[in-house]
């Protein structure tokens, strides 16, 4: 079966550095992407990775390791506004997007 | 304005009602999806179309149907909802070939069924 892994929920401190992990199994793969989300909200896009590396978007950065099955969310200089959850997707073979539960961010001041 | 909005945004029926949510785009995409989200669950694909004539079916599409009555619009319709249908019900679009095909989500529809 497919499957997408990601922590349920992290805390992190305003103002520090929060890397969200995701690894996933699926059939095929077309490209990952981040979402963002806050609570009661729509999803909305981050980034995109389809190439092995490191991309970079202002505060956040999103790494893919395609031989490892692996990413990650590098979120930088936190603020409280970050505080939502954060989905990890990837298209599959079929061209279909298979989501994790999602990360939920806790921001402390 | 939004590019992608549904009605309604909140709804609550009973256990056996016919309704039916809408999703409509001034992206000008080809492609539209609905999903619902379930706390703890990822987000499932309900239906998904990639243009008028083409509705596919997705992981979850017992007890829903979907008509694609034009570009721009896509409706998602319980035929006898059941409780087990409480959910966050979101629709989607993409643009074939541009953009990475990203998918850009409608503000949401919250279904109550009891």
């Amino acid at each position: 079966g497919q499957n997408i892994d990601q922590p349920t929920e992290m805390t992190a401190t305003e103002g520090a550095i929060v890397q969200i992990n995701c690894t996933y199994q699926t059939s095929g793969f077309n490209g990952l992407f981040w979402y963002q989300q806050h609570a009661g909200e729509a999803p909305t896009f981050l980034s995109y990775n389809v190439l092995d590396g490191l991309e970079e978007k202002g505060r956040f950065s999103s790494f893919l390791s395609r031989s490892k099955g692996y990413s990650y969310l590098l979120l930088k200089e936190l603020q409280m506004k970050d505080s939502a959850s954060y989905l990890c997707a990837v298209r599959d073979s079929n061209y279909q997007l298979i989501w994790g539960a999602g990360t939920k961010l806790i921001i402390k001041p | 304005d939004a590019d992608v909005t549904q009605t309604p945004r909140n709804r609550i029926t009973k256990t056996g009602k016919r309704i039916m949510l809408e999703c409509s785009q001034t992206k000008g995409h080809d492609r539209m999806y609905w999903y619902r989200q379930d706390p703890g669950l990822g987000l499932r694909l309900i239906y998904y179309s990639f243009d008028v004539k083409d509705i596919n079916k997705g992981e979850i599409s017992d007890g829903y149907s979907v008509s694609r009555q034009a570009q721009a619009k896509f409706s998602l319709s319980l035929e006898s909802a059941i409780p087990n249908q409480t959910a966050l019900y979101f629709c989607a679009t993409s643009d074939l070939g541009h953009d990475q095909e990203t998918q850009y989500f409608g503000p949401g529809t919250r279904l109550l069924v009891l």
